[in-house]
């Protein structure tokens, strides 16, 4: 049974508008929560956390929220553009660096131009 | 810059020969780590080492094996290949401590057993 879900296997959305991808947790443990991006060929790279003591986390054109009582976190990007175009991992962990990262299945995102 | 890098980017093997990934880090990481990449499934980690000689299982170590004898290199064996270790497999390294939760990947092997 899978702890951390994406439910949406793909994403379109044209350059310019805003990109969001979901992501919902079963584990009430979860302590701490990442997105990485995967561009076909390479490994995936961090691209932005937030902890469970906050509801919000802003990088740039990147931003998480994070809802506690619903279990769910979800990942805007805007604007988006045709480079954001890659595969997005959810993933969660627990309030030790020792706990284990559980990843999501991961979301393709195409941005068209 | 965090680098880390791995032996092969594509591999063939036939079923039941032994298999040797490697990995190394150049960022003196404690804590290295070996994932496989499956559509649909995401990133399941099979094993990882907290230290050298160290190592635990994962969600899925059946039918491999780790060796870490030293800090920088991370290797992942699979004793007798078989056609459902067919993937793509990823190391990755991070610092250990409350917060370090970020892991830097190598760029992956693609592993075809036929």
């Amino acid at each position: 049974d899978q702890q951390v879900k994406q439910n949406s296997p793909s994403l379109s959305v044209q350059e310019g508008r805003i990109s969001i991808l979901n992501c919902d947790y079963t584990n009430s443990m979860f302590d701490y929560f990442l997105w990485y991006k995967k561009y076909p060929a390479e490994g995936p790279t961090f691209l932005i956390s937030i902890s469970s003591i906050k509801d919000k986390n802003e990088d740039g054109r990147f931003t998480v929220f994070l809802n506690k009582s619903a279990k769910h976190l979800s990942l805007h990007i805007v604007p988006s553009q045709p480079g954001d175009s890659a595969v997005y991992f959810c993933a969660a962990s627990g309030k030790t660096s020792y706990d284990k990262v559980i990843f999501g299945p991961g979301t393709s995102l195409s941005v068209i131009p | 810059d965090v680098k880390v890098t791995q032996s092969s980017r594509y591999l063939v093997k036939r079923t039941g020969e032994k298999v040797f990934l490697e990995c190394v880090q150049d960022m003196d990481h404690e804590n290295m780590f070996w994932y496989r990449q499956d559509p649909g499934l995401g990133l399941r980690l099979i094993y990882f080492s907290y230290d050298v000689k160290m190592k635990e299982k994962g969600d899925i170590p059946e039918g491999y094996s780790v060796s870490r004898e030293k800090k920088e290199r991370f290797s992942l064996i699979l004793e007798s290949a078989s056609t459902n270790q067919t993937s793509m497999y990823l190391c990755a390294s991070s610092l250990p401590g409350q917060g370090s939760y970020e892991q830097y990947f190598g760029p992956g092997t693609r592993l075809t057993v036929t």
